[in-house]
């Protein structure tokens, strides 16, 4: 069984570009969750697709987006990237509660 | 809101106990978890223990749950070198499908 994988592993951006940030779910797990931890900090909610569809959100603004594929595996899209988007993205898939994480992205923009 | 807190740093020798705590203020939770992060790495989910419990025993790991005064604790007993990394207690409210951390608490094991 595989686990959760994202890519890149790391990533480094300019101010005012834009992001992807990939994350396949676990086998037989039909939600994915994401999470951006700063440096120092712990992980903080930023949305998560059920089924292809979002399925709640954290305080965080629409330039921040996302998508889930019919294989249930997603992307977090940031537009306008900012300095304090720099942080590690963290994934995580579920099938009924228990939230397996993924190795996560570093970002770092400049 | 939520509010979940840690102490920042820990450090115990190699073979003592390790006890971790963290305080939370919304009394919805549901399921209360930790996670140990190591460094460069993803968060591995090590227990949770569901909220109408008080104790939840694994191995090494012990969760105390005092829902009265909305606290948690993890003992780690015969604490090793390979314990060390930052803790992180995390809640589910209800209702709610999302996980909410504390700041994390890292952990230095001294041999």
């Amino acid at each position: 069984e595989t686990g959760v994988t994202q890519s890149p592993t790391h990533l480094i951006k300019t101010r005012g570009q834009q992001v992807t940030l990939r994350c396949s779910s676990q086998s037989g797990h039909n939600t994915v969750s994401w999470y951006q931890q700063a440096l120092g900090q712990g992980p903080q909610f930023i949305f998560q697709y059920y089924r292809e569809e979002e399925n709640g959100r954290g305080n965080f603004p629409p330039r921040f987006s996302g998508l889930q594929f019919p294989n249930y595996s997603s992307e977090l899209n940031v537009n306008a990237l900012e300095l304090d988007d720099s942080a590690l993205y963290l994934c995580a898939s579920s099938f009924t509660g228990e939230q397996f994480f993924g190795p996560g992205t570093r970002l770092t923009v400049l | 809101g939520e509010d979940v807190e840690q102490s920042l740093f820990l450090s115990v020798r190699e073979g003592d106990s390790s006890v971790i705590n963290c305080t939370y203020t919304d009394s919805s939770s549901t399921y209360l978890y930790w996670y140990k992060q190591e460094p460069g790495a993803g968060l591995q989910l090590l227990t949770y223990i569901f909220s109408n419990m008080d104790m939840k025993q694994d191995q090494r790991l012990t969760v105390l749950l005092n829902k009265k005064d909305k606290h948690l604790s993890l003992r780690i007993a015969d604490t090793q070198t390979g314990d060390s990394a930052i803790y992180f207690c995390a809640e589910i409210t209800t209702g709610a499908n999302n996980l909410f951390f504390g700041t994390g608490t890292r952990l230095t094991v001294i041999p």
